[in-house]
Parts: C-alpha cells; sequence; structure tokens
C-alpha cells in the first residue's frame, strides 16, 4: 500500500514557479509516481510520470530524489488556467491504491 | 484521436432505482478503470480490468455494484437499488496494457444523483 501525502491547497500568482510535493514513504521498488490534474467537472488528465531522478516534458517537471520517498511537481510559470487540483499516484492499480485527496492550486493575477 | 467516453454525462434517478453506466475506452487499450468521486474528495478505485476479467473485485463498495466488460472494449458499471450515499461522480479510464508505466487516460464522467 503505497499511501500519498499531499498539502492540501496552494496558492500562487501568475508567472511564479509552482512546486507541489507528494510523500510516498513505502513506495515499492516497482512503482512509478504519475501525476494528474484536474479541472472541475472534468476527468483527471496526465501531466508527467517518473521513476527517479529528473522528468521534463513541455508543461511540467517531476523531480525524484534519490530514496524516492518524495516527489516533487514543478509548474513553471503558471498562468491562471493552471488553477486546479493536482493528484499524486504511485504504483499500480488494485483495491488498496487509493488517489490522495490532491492539492488545490490557485493561481492569482 | 478519440478519448474515454462515458455516458450518460448526467443522470437522476430515485433512490431504489437500478442504474447502468457505461465506458468506452480508447481502442486497443486493454486495462480498464472505475472510480467514484464524491463532492470534494478524491478518487476512490472501484474496479480494474485486464481485458475482459478483474482480477479483484474487492474495492466495490457493497454487493449493489457490479461491473462487466465485452469484447476488451466497453464495460458497464451497475448499481442496484441506489441509495443517496452512491450520488458521486463515477469516472472511467484506461491505458494500453495496464502496466506500471503507462498513464491512464479519463472520461470526464458520469454525475450521478440520487434523489
Amino acid at each position: 500500500l503505497a499511501k500519498t501525502t499531499q498539502p492540501i491547497s496552494m496558492d500562487s500568482y501568475e508567472g511564479q514557479e509552482v512546486n507541489i510535493t507528494c510523500s510516498h514513504n513505502n513506495i515499492a521498488t516497482n512503482d512509478y509516481i504519475t501525476w494528474y490534474q484536474q479541472f472541475p467537472s472534468q476527468g483527471p488528465r496526465f501531466i508527467i510520470q517518473g521513476y527517479k531522478t529528473k522528468v521534463t516534458n513541455e508543461v511540467a517537471s517531476l523531480f525524484i530524489p534519490a530514496d524516492r520517498k518524495s516527489s516533487t511537481l514543478s509548474l513553471p510559470r503558471v498562468s491562471l488556467s493552471d488553477t486546479a487540483v493536482y493528484y499524486c499516484l504511485v504504483g499500480r492499480l488494485n483495491n488498496d491504491m487509493r488517489f490522495g485527496a490532491g492539492t488545490r492550486l490557485t493561481v492569482k493575477p | 484521436g478519440a478519448g474515454v467516453s462515458q455516458s450518460p454525462s448526467n443522470k437522476v434517478t430515485e433512490k431504489g432505482k437500478d442504474v447502468e453506466l457505461r465506458c468506452d475506452p480508447i481502442s486497443g487499450h486493454t486495462a480498464l478503470y472505475w472510480y467514484r468521486q464524491r463532492l470534494g474528495q478524491g478518487l476512490e478505485f472501484l474496479i480494474y480490468f485486464q481485458g475482459n476479467s478483474a482480477p479483484d473485485k474487492s474495492g466495490l463498495p457493497s454487493d449493489r455494484f457490479s461491473a462487466e466488460r465485452t469484447g476488451e472494449s466497453v464495460s458497464t458499471l451497475t448499481i442496484q437499488r441506489t441509495q443517496q450515499e452512491d450520488s458521486a461522480v463515477y469516472l472511467c479510464a484506461s491505458s494500453l496494457d495496464g502496466q506500471l508505466d503507462q498513464p491512464q487516460h479519463f472520461g470526464d464522467g458520469t454525475r450521478l444523483s440520487i434523489l
């Protein structure tokens, strides 16, 4: 059971970099770390996935330390449209796996 | 290409009625997942299909809930004798083959309201 812990909410301003950290102390060897973004009335949308070190794509970066017990989603230069809930998911789905409550990011002008 | 499609998008029904929720995954995706999301909360995993088989059904909240998948494609989540606590958004997702490095692609859900 790879339980994840994230901050409940975060505030930022347009143009700033936002870092959201997820703790997953009992991550298993084969587990991947995946981040999703969810807007109201929509399903979650895949942002980025990683196993170790650093992963970067066109929208975000994911930093994973060597012990893999945490991960940090980095959103560069956020805009108002990045206001959403961000979920960290570790491992594979089974009946013990849960998405956490997510981090509600509010970007202010 | 087409994403995950769910129908209906909204369903309002009376307590005690049965409901069927449908999910059409991305073509070629062998893994399919159902979740429940109550208002303001995170996603609660319900069941996972690999092909037409669900290896573990113990995540379903009660015996009023059942799910099936046919043709390694469409899946139906059925809730019998609905209760008010069943009110939630039911989300479906699919992934290419259910492997750990395959992200899930979600539909926009069915919003179920039990009166």
